[in-house]
């Protein structure tokens, strides 16, 4: 079946370092999505990405989907402590997009 | 707007005892919903998803079984906890689709139930 790897599974930076976190699939994906869990807290939303080549910014976040819509990766500048947590992305699992198959994550830790 | 609700927040349960997991969405109708666990530090893994009332599909066999009663209520149970039963239970909802061309729709996750089970 279908498998999301992710990579790193944890990065520590020291706060103003810059972070990235890539995405790889098994099989061509029809878009991905990227969501954000803080400590504690449950997966958000950030982002969908549907285009090849596709590349979108969140003021310091910077996503970016493969040319061969197999990969994708999550690049933060100037990292800060508000963007410690869990990074996943996640493409669809059916062909019918009512399914989800995510990545196990990118673990991102920021010393202050 | 749209709101899913879980409750408990947290949970400690003794080895044996029964489970019931409530979520509930408010604001959308005909949703889909769907049930993940996730291990400390770990990832997200898929339990149950389901597109309609009474229509529940399993991805891993388990001790564990879910129900969809009415449209926007989604209940996770156990008979018989087991102590790998411990986790991060997380409730999700997404725009049914029909028909659709592969392009997976945005999941909105609930705030999640930690089990823990002693």
């Amino acid at each position: 079946g279908q498998q999301v790897m992710q990579i790193p599974q944890y990065q520590h930076v020291q706060e103003g370092e810059d972070f990235t976190t890539y995405c790889n699939s098994s099989t061509t994906l029809s878009n991905i999505q990227w969501y954000k869990q803080r400590p504690g807290g449950h997966p958000v939303f950030l982002i969908q990405l549907v285009k090849s080549g596709e590349v979108k910014k969140q003021k310091r976040l910077t996503f970016q989907f493969g040319e061969a819509k197999k990969n994708s990766s999550l690049h933060i500048t100037a990292t800060q402590t508000t963007d410690v947590g869990t990074y996943f992305c996640a493409g669809p699992r059916d062909n019918a997009g009512n399914m989800l198959t995510f990545g196990g994550g990118t673990r991102l830790m920021v010393k202050p | 707007s749209q709101t899913i609700h879980q409750w408990p927040a947290t949970l400690v349960q003794p080895v044996g005892s029964p489970l019931s997991l409530e979520c509930t969405v408010e604001g959308t109708s005909n949703p889909n919903l769907y049930w993940y666990r996730q291990a400390a530090g770990r990832g997200l893994q898929l339990l149950f998803y389901s597109v309609g009332i009474g229509q529940i599909s399993s991805e891993v066999p388990q001790n564990l079984s879910a129900s969809r009663p009415q449209d926007r209520q989604f209940i996770l149970s156990s008979k018989k906890l087991l102590l790998s039963d411990s986790g991060f239970y997380l409730c999700a909802w997404s725009v049914a689709r029909v028909g659709g061309r592969g392009v997976a729709d945005t999941q909105y996750f609930g705030p999640g139930t930690r089990l823990t089970v002693l």
